[in-house]
């Protein structure tokens, strides 16, 4: 079974710090992505990347950013946590028609 | 743009009762349609999904789901809900000629009831 491991089940961060939240996947999928999820808003995209070194903006982008280094890895990067991100946030990794999602980050901004 | 409306934000149901929980797509074309069932602090599991061909799915734990073009709808069913059934359910569409992202529904969190 493909696996899809975030780093964090759950963190604690300060406002103003800067965040990295870790994803990895262990198939060689050129497709990753990651979702934030808030109760009532099921999951919107905030970034996707189709390959290493490339990535695209998903629906709130704003106050994130996101590194691809290696197939791999994909990194959501929080330049300077606020407390309106709090959120769970989900990666998810893609081949074919196949879509696996991590377990998730539950991330609390104080 | 696709869009997905899931039009419960809860159900509740008695554990043996059967269950239906609605999604309703927009779309210009035939999407790719799935369900996705989260439990408590879990990521998220595929229970079931739609390319084409035979429009009622069957899925993992006794799910199934029934594509109807005209209503523009993919809604999941179980005869008979068991408490272990008890999580948050999402419906997702991929538009199927370009580029492969999901959009997801708000999700439907279902109730069961001993």
């Amino acid at each position: 079974d493909v696996k899809v491991t975030q780093s964090s089940r759950y963190l604690v961060k300060r406002t103003g710090e800067k965040v990295f939240l870790e994803c990895v996947q262990d198939m060689d999928h050129e497709n990753m992505f990651w979702y934030r999820q808030d109760p009532g808003l099921g999951l919107r995209l905030i970034y996707f990347s189709y390959d290493v070194k490339m990535k695209e903006k998903g629906d709130i982008p704003e106050g994130y950013s996101v590194s691809r280094e290696k197939k791999e890895r994909f990194s959501l990067i929080l330049e300077s946590a606020s407390t309106n991100q709090t959120s769970m946030y989900l990666c998810a990794s893609r081949r074919g028609d196949g879509y696996t999602f991590g377990s998730g980050t539950r991330l609390t901004v104080v | 743009a696709q869009s997905v409306t899931q039009p419960d934000i809860h159900i509740t149901v008695s554990e043996g009762a059967s269950l239906e929980l609605r999604c309703n797509y927009s779309y210009g074309a035939t999407p790719y349609l799935f369900w996705y069932v989260q439990s408590p602090g879990q990521g998220l599991q595929l229970l079931l999904k739609y390319f084409s061909g035979d429009t009622l799915v069957q899925g993992i734990k006794g799910f199934e789901a029934e594509f109807k073009r005209s209503q523009s709808s993919f809604n999941l069913r179980k005869p008979s809900v068991h408490w272990s059934d008890a999580a948050e359910y999402f419906c997702a569409v991929v538009s199927s000629g370009g580029s492969y992202i999901p959009t997801f529904g708000r999700g439907t969190s279902l109730i069961v009831h001993p």
